[in-house]
């Protein structure tokens, strides 16, 4: 059964990069799916933050303005997130998941627990 | 761009059935999946593809998509159910492509 955890820093300053990573245990991520970033605020709902495909091609939430990059180490079994220019908004519960492509439905069936990063100085 | 609307919420008693919607334009033209989210958990997908249902969910989550309007139902509703529901659905011409709902939390 495939798990996922992400891992990363706790508190992230204003105008810095979040970076996060979820590390893939189960199943081997370039055998495929898409490995995708999903967050949440506080007390809100949940927010598609963008996903690569096994084969590293990547699609991203364009309200994010450019600031998202998300990248695969097959050898470490992982996938990566970063963040540029973060403000205040970007506080959040993140999580990283396996989704189907969007010809089936784009859905997620596994997900990371979730990790709380907060942006303040 | 494409937006899911969900009522906030929806109480139904203990073995009743709840039915949570879901709309959309053109919501029947897409796949649509359903999640539940318990209080600090993350989500888990109960129905995939309008009305699939993955290894594990029980069988009184069923799911049906038509029109502008999906429906997540739970047919003899147990105290567990409650949570929070999130339907969500991929739109090519919407800049965040994976649209999630608005969430409806559900009072058993």
């Amino acid at each position: 059964q495939v798990q996922l955890q992400e891992s990363g820093p706790g508190q992230v300053k204003p105008s810095e990069t979040l970076s996060l990573t979820c590390v893939v245990s189960g199943y081997s991520i370039n055998s495929g799916y898409y490995w995708g970033w999903i967050r949440q605020s506080p007390g809100k709902g949940l927010e598609w933050i963008g996903w690569i495909s096994h084969r590293a091609a990547t699609f991203y939430n364009s309200s994010l303005k450019g600031r998202v990059t998300v990248s695969l180490d097959t050898s470490k079994n992982q996938f990566s997130l970063k963040l540029s220019s973060v403000t205040a908004a970007d506080t959040a519960v993140y999580y990283c998941a396996r989704g189907a492509g969007a010809t089936t439905g784009g859905y997620f069936d596994s997900w990371g627990r979730g990790t709380l990063v907060t942006v303040s100085s | 761009s494409y937006e899911l609307t969900q009522p906030p919420s929806v109480s139904v008693s203990p073995g009743q059935t709840a039915s949570i919607t879901c709309s959309g334009d053109d919501l029947g033209d897409k796949y649509v999946s359903w999640y539940q989210q318990k209080p600090g958990q993350s989500p888990v997908l109960v129905i995939y593809q309008d009305n699939k249902r993955p290894s594990g969910i029980p069988e009184r989550f069923s799911g049906s998509n038509s029109g502008n309007t999906a429906t997540l139902t739970i047919s003899g509703t147990q105290p567990m159910d409650e949570a929070d529901y999130y339907c969500q659905a991929w739109d090519t011409s919407s800049a965040s492509n994976y649209v999630f709902g608005t969430g409806t939390e559900v009072t058993v």
